[in-house]
């Protein structure tokens, strides 16, 4: 079944940098990739997602890439400023019989002022 | 647009008893999925549901059961519980439910079940 590896778990940065999380996958067939933002006491919220015949999506100050020859996908975040702290999930289709999604470990992102 | 509703927010149970929790979706939405949430496995899926039909399930022992009504409203259930059992409870509803893979989820905030 699909695997999906995050790197890192957790990641601390100055208000203004850039920040950039990757996930690897195992399943060749996955076509979509989303990534989840999680805030304290809250579900998680979708930001960003990808489909297989997109290389690079942008959204304001968010975006992800797509090398699936490698099997891997990045969240950047530019301009990171304190509300973006929060724990980011990358996650893939566990197959294609439903809506099941398989989550990475999670990202725990900090942002200093 | 009222958003995932999960009920209760909040419960503490002891080991041994049941528990069944409430998810209520999106409007329009036909797919409601369920995952658990710990600090040490993380987001785990443990079914959904479609038009009432259990179509997928996760690697979760029989304790764990579901259904969907036909308002596509679901419901939870854990028997026999276990410490173990203590995480997080996600719904998530999805608008099409299409088996493709291109679905967006969105999540309740959850139920967070404590088990003494």
């Amino acid at each position: 079944g699909e695997n999906v590896e995050q790197h890192p778990s957790t990641l601390s940065v100055q208000e203004g940098d850039s920040a950039v999380i990757k996930c690897t996958y195992s399943d060749s067939a996955s076509n979509y990739f989303p990534w989840y933002k999680q805030e304290l006491g809250k579900g998680p919220q979708l930001i960003i997602d990808i489909r297989s015949n997109v290389g690079e999506k942008k959204d304001q100050r968010i975006a992800v890439t797509l090398n699936k020859t490698a099997k891997h996908f990045s969240l950047h975040i530019t301009e990171t400023q304190p509300e973006d702290s929060a724990v980011y999930f990358c996650a893939s289709p566990a197959n294609q019989a439903g809506t099941a999604l398989i989550f990475g470990k999670g990202t725990t992102l900090s942002v200093s002022s | 647009k009222a958003g995932v509703t999960q009920t209760p927010r909040y419960l503490i149970k002891t080991r041994g008893q049941q528990v069944t929790l409430s998810c209520s979706p999106i409007s329009g939405h036909r797919s409601v999925s369920w995952y658990q949430q710990t600090p040490g496995q993380g987001l785990q899926f443990l079914f959904e549901y479609f038009s009432e039909t259990q179509r997928n399930k996760g690697n979760f022992p029989g304790r764990f059961s579901g259904r969907q009504f036909s308002n596509s409203r679901s419901e939870m259930n854990v028997s026999t519980l276990e410490l173990g059992d203590s995480a997080l409870y996600l719904c998530a509803s999805s608008r099409t439910g299409r088996p493709s893979g291109a679905n967006v989820l969105t999540f309740g905030a959850g139920s967070r079940l404590t088990v003494l």
